[in-house]
């Protein structure tokens, strides 16, 4: 079975400030990683993955993501917070292979910037 | 083309009623998945069909019948809910191929039941 920890239900930024939303997963084998970002009534919009190769993957909108395997972890990052990145994140994960497994999401962390 | 389009996007349905959502893609993609998620609440997983065929069923009620007429088009028949089926159901395709996992969400049909 694979699973994703988000510890914190809701994060608080100032503008301009550096933010980090955490991720941490189970899954057997190698995992496959992904973070998401959904503003109020919208889908889902893709910001970064990890598949493999380097650790640190950059994404869309200025955020970044660290892969750490021996801490099973994987947190979103952002050197300087916007107001507009206000929204839920989801961290997901499958585990890699073959299949069509479906994605497996996190409970969600609310980012919060203020102005 | 590198959406999933849903529709419709709103839907408001009675308890006898029967209605059907649809989702589109033409990324050549070849697994589809139908996830449902309630306010506040992350996405969870009810189908996935690839090649086609449903490869993944998580249980759900009798009440959803998905359907996956062709490799573009996924539908979700929906018959006699209940208020608690209340959810944004949201489609998503995936590629396969290896070192290129990628998931495409659409932006989801908002579903009421009265």
């Amino acid at each position: 079975a694979q699973s994703v920890a988000q510890p914190e239900d809701q994060v608080n930024v100032a503008e301009g400030n550096p933010l980090t939303v955490k991720c941490t997963y189970s899954v057997s084998g190698n995992p496959y990683l992904f973070w998401y970002v959904q503003y109020p009534n919208r889908g889902l919009q893709f910001l970064l993955k990890y598949i493999t190769g380097d650790n640190l993957v950059k994404g869309s909108y200025g955020f970044e993501a660290e892969f750490n395997k021996s801490q099973t972890s994987f947190h979103l990052k952002k050197p300087s917070a916007l107001v507009s990145d206000s929204a839920l994140y989801f961290c997901a994960v499958r585990a890699s292979g073959g299949g069509a497994d479906g994605l497996t999401f996190g409970k969600g962390t609310h980012l919060i910037i203020q102005p | 083309d590198t959406e999933v389009t849903q529709t419709p996007k709103h839907l408001v349905m009675g308890m006898t009623n029967k209605k059907s959502l649809k989702c589109e893609q033409h990324m050549g993609h070849r697994a589809m998945y139908w996830y449902k998620q309630k306010a506040k609440k992350p996405p969870e997983l009810m189908f996935v069909y690839s090649y086609e065929k449903l490869s993944i069923n998580e249980s759900v009620p009798s009440r959803f019948s998905p359907e996956c007429p062709n490799s573009s088009l996924l539908n979700l028949h929906l018959h006699a809910l209940q208020p608690e089926d209340s959810a944004l159901y949201l489609c998503a395709s995936s590629q396969r191929q290896q070192g290129s996992y990628g998931y495409t969400f659409g932006s989801g049909t908002r579903l009421t039941v009265v």
